[in-house]
């Protein structure tokens, strides 16, 4: 069974900071996918940024970087420079690879608040 | 970008009521799911589907139950709401990557 670990309830950045959101997650696995989803207070998820076990370099997508350490199982969202619109609930997932559905098993989130 | 649907946002009804809610996607994905969400928590999967007339149960046990007589239609239906249902639902679709729809939040007085 997949496991996905999210220790921080709550996060305050300031703006224009930069801020690390942890994620360790725990499979059997050798193969799998790590995503990031935001979550604004109007609900819906936003996809932000994937990790594939195998890939050698962190993955980037603009202001997002995943801090990926294999060996330790975690999986970092990093966001730099914050800006006021970050403000929501960040949601890590591990997709399934064994089972043919490929659901996502989510962490329990952590809500986080830039600080003018 | 995404173009995955669902109907209504909100939606609040009575005990007892039979429900439905909507969920389209126009990206011709096989595999569809929907997840239940409590305010502040993570994401359960309580169903998916492969394509056209496969469906299965997910991993939090619902009383809801899903259909898939199109490949881009996967609706949900609750035959006597209550108000343990009270939650927001969403719908997601994937290739590669899953995307989710704006979610409908459920209210059951």
């Amino acid at each position: 069974a997949q496991k996905i670990t999210q220790t921080q309830p709550g996060m305050f950045v300031q703006e224009k900071e930069a801020v690390t959101l942890d994620c360790t997650y725990d499979t059997s696995d050798q193969s799998y996918g790590l995503f990031w989803y935001k979550q604004p207070s109007s609900g819906e998820m936003i996809f932000l940024i994937y990790q594939g076990s195998y890939d050698e370099q962190n993955a980037t997508e603009g202001r997002y970087s995943l801090n990926f350490q294999k060996a330790r199982k975690s999986a970092n969202l990093v966001i730099s420079a914050s800006q006021l619109g970050d403000s929501a609930m960040y949601f890590c997932a591990m997709r399934e690879v064994d089972t043919g559905r490929r659901a996502l098993t989510f962490g329990s989130g952590t809500r986080l608040q830039v600080q003018p | 970008e995404a173009d995955i649907y669902q109907t209504p946002r909100y939606l609040v009804i009575g005990t007892g009521k039979k429900i439905t809610l909507e969920c389209s996607q126009t990206m011709g994905h096989d595999k569809m799911y929907w997840y239940q969400q409590d305010p502040g928590m993570e994401l359960h999967l309580i169903h998916y589907s492969y394509g056209v007339n496969s469906t299965e149960k997910g991993d939090l046990s619902s009383e809801s139950t899903v259909s898939r007589i199109r490949t881009e239609h996967f609706p949900l239906t609750l035959e006597s709401a209550r108000p343990s249902h009270t939650s927001q639902y969403l719908c997601a679709s994937s290739a590669l990557f899953q995307y989710f729809g704006p979610g409908t939040r459920l209210l059951v007085l």
